[in-house]
């Protein structure tokens, strides 16, 4: 298994809390991504980083905000969770900022559920 | 609708035969890469294809490209109950972004 470490791995929050979602990865990737995925669904590219002080929005409007601030390290951050908020947040990283053909490394999620 | 469709959404087999799935993409490639995802994990990368590559095993996994008809297959042979899990294809584009764009998954589960 790939060096990619999330936490929590389980999160029941209520509405209106502000919750952070940590990812970590002990292989100096440059790429880092954050995937939303309901329930046997498809995967959706909510932010990712090419790198230190890098973010960007992904494809699926999200309104969760990210930082790079270190190479290793890829927070998640919901000012105001919502029920909406309710699903699977997966982390992945890929190394060399300008290779193509580089294959993700994925963490184990962080299943979040809001009340 | 998603860059990538796989085919069929689920699937069911029995231990020894098997698995073919299909994975359909809308825009130009550099590569496509296939995932295995058992419930409630990460993925976990099995293989990647380059957009001037037409097959590539590893082990009992055989993947094909066909670019012209912007298609991928996935096969496992001699399936084991070990790999039940969701399979999702996902394309790396030409777009000049590193971003990869994840189909709907096939969900397969092999019966002993």
């Amino acid at each position: 298994e790939a060096d990619i470490y999330q936490t929590p791995r389980y999160l029941v929050i209520g509405t209106g809390k502000k919750i952070t979602l940590e990812c970590s990865q002990t292989m100096g990737h440059d790429k880092m991504y954050w995937y939303q995925q309901d329930p046997g669904m498809e995967l959706h590219l909510i932010h990712y980083s090419y790198g230190v002080n890098s973010t960007e929005k992904g494809d699926l409007s999200s309104e969760s905000t990210v930082s790079r601030i270190r190479t290793e390290h890829f927070p998640l951050t919901l000012e105001s969770a919502r029920p909406s908020h309710t699903s699977q947040y997966l982390c992945a990283s890929s190394m060399g900022l300008r290779q193509y053909n580089s294959p993700l490394h994925f963490g184990n999620g962080t299943r979040l559920t809001v009340t | 609708s998603q860059q990538g469709e796989e085919d069929p959404q689920a699937l069911s087999i029995q231990e020894g035969e098997n698995a073919t799935m299909n994975c359909s993409y809308k825009t130009s490639i550099n590569n496509l890469q296939w995932y295995r995802q058992n419930s409630g994990r990460g993925l976990v990368h099995l293989i990647l294809i380059r957009s001037n590559e037409r097959e590539k095993h590893s082990g009992r996994l055989r993947v094909t490209l066909d670019t012209s008809k912007k298609s991928s297959s996935l096969l496992i042979t001699a399936s084991r109950a070990a790999d039940t899990a969701s399979y999702f294809c996902a394309t790396g584009t030409n777009s000049g972004t590193y971003k990869y764009i994840f189909g709907t998954g096939t969900r397969l589960k092999v019966l002993a």
